[in-house]
Parts: structure tokens; C-alpha cells; sequence
């Protein structure tokens, strides 16, 4: 079945990076995009963009651009975002996720179990 | 980018009633449209996709409906288990927005 695991929850210092994993299992980890969702609470879910990791395209939110940067690798089945110059903005919990099908309309059918990053310094 | 407006932002219902929640988008997002469950501490789930159709493993008592630019998801026969946040989402033209939530407390 399908499965996504995150990396483990991190503490980090204003303006540092952190890179965030995704490994994927009981698919063809290359065929479907990896997206990415953030959760502040009070703010809600924000689509940060998406991956695909057979060819490395990437589509990402404006608002995100500069922020977020996505990679995969194909070899470990494994999709990544590094967050750079972190602020407390960026304090939230991310989601990886995939499309249940291969169709726009398609929903997140699949989630990771959620990475919380917490920036204080 | 397209804005989703959901309503109501919260509301308390007492099991075996049905509830209707609502999401207005900006613009014609013809029917690619999403919903999910999200208990708390949890990942959110998805219930329903292309406005209508239910996911897999998801009780007949949640129903999607709407096109356009308005759409509802309804929970007939409200059950302990559906409290908890709501969301929809769009998949018409990126960025992939998501409605505000709405958090379903059980009486």
C-alpha cells in the first residue's frame, strides 16, 4: 500500500535551512508528483508546491518561491524541501502528499504523517 | 489566484443530525474540487474528490455536491467519529488553495 514517512520534527535557529524527507513506498515513486502542504495553526492549509520525481519538474506556489526548494531522488524513492532563511513564519507543521490518480481533480489520497519545524532562536 | 471561502467557520451538532458545509470559490473551478477530514494531531483525509466522488473507505453517509463556483459537502447521520476540521481544496489552476476550515464540535 501507499506510504509516505517524514523526517522527524526539527528545532532551528532563525536564518538557518532545513531539509525535510519524504520517503515514498508501494508505488512507482517516479510516476506521481510529491506535494507539499504547510499548517500554521490559525492559518490553515498552504499548498507549497509539488514534484515530480521521475523528470524533477516542480511547480511551485509564488508565495513560496525562494523558500521552499524541492529535490527527489529516484534511487532511494525519497522527495525532500529545504526551507531557507527560516523565521518564525516558517514555525509549522509540512505535509507531503500524494494524488490518488493521475487527474487534475484527483485529491491528496495520500499523506505523510507530518514534519514539525519550530524556528526560535 | 483563486480565493475559497468556506462556511461556517465552526459549529456544534448534536449526533444523528446532518450538517452541511460550503465552499465558494472565486471563480468557475468546474467541480475540481476536494474535501477533507483532519482530526486533531492528525494528517488531514481525504473524503471527497471532483466534488462528488468518495474516496475510498469513506462512509456513504458524506456526500459532495455543487459546480460552478459553489459546492457543499453534506454528513448525514452524524456520527461521534466526524469531529474535527474540514477543508476543501481547488485543483483548478495553481496555486492548489484551500478553504479556511471548519471545525465540527460534537454536542
Amino acid at each position: 500500500q501507499v506510504q509516505l514517512q517524514q523526517s522527524g520534527a526539527e528545532l532551528m535557529k532563525p536564518g538557518a535551512s532545513v531539509k525535510i524527507s519524504c520517503k515514498a513506498t508501494g508505488y512507482t515513486f517516479s510516476s506521481y508528483w510529491i506535494e507539499w502542504v504547510k499548517q500554521r495553526p490559525g492559518h490553515g492549509l498552504e499548498w507549497i508546491g509539488e514534484i515530480l520525481p521521475g523528470s524533477g519538474s516542480t511547480n511551485y506556489n509564488e508565495k513560496f518561491k525562494g523558500k521552499a526548494t524541492f529535490t527527489a531522488d529516484t534511487s532511494s524513492n525519497t522527495a525532500y524541501m529545504q526551507l531557507s532563511s527560516l523565521t518564525s513564519e516558517d514555525s509549522a507543521v509540512y505535509y507531503c502528499a500524494r494524488k490518488g490518480g493521475y487527474y487534475r481533480y484527483d485529491g491528496f489520497a495520500y499523506w505523510g504523517q507530518g514534519t514539525l519545524v519550530t524556528v526560535s532562536a | 489566484d483563486i480565493q475559497m471561502t468556506q462556511s461556517p467557520a465552526s459549529l456544534s451538532v448534536s449526533v444523528g443530525e446532518t450538517v452541511t458545509i460550503t465552499c465558494r470559490a472565486s471563480e468557475n473551478i468546474y467541480s475540481n474540487l476536494a474535501w477533507y477530514q483532519q482530526k486533531q494531531g492528525k494528517s488531514p483525509q481525504l473524503l471527497v474528490y471532483a466534488a462528488t466522488n468518495l474516496a475510498d473507505g469513506v462512509p456513504s453517509r458524506f456526500s459532495g455536491s455543487g459546480s460552478g463556483t459553489q459546492y457543499s459537502l453534506k454528513i448525514n447521520s452524524l456520527q461521534s467519529e466526524d469531529f474535527g476540521s474540514y477543508y476543501c481544496q481547488h485543483f483548478w489552476g495553481t496555486p492548489w488553495t484551500f478553504g479556511g476550515g471548519t471545525k465540527l464540535e460534537i454536542k
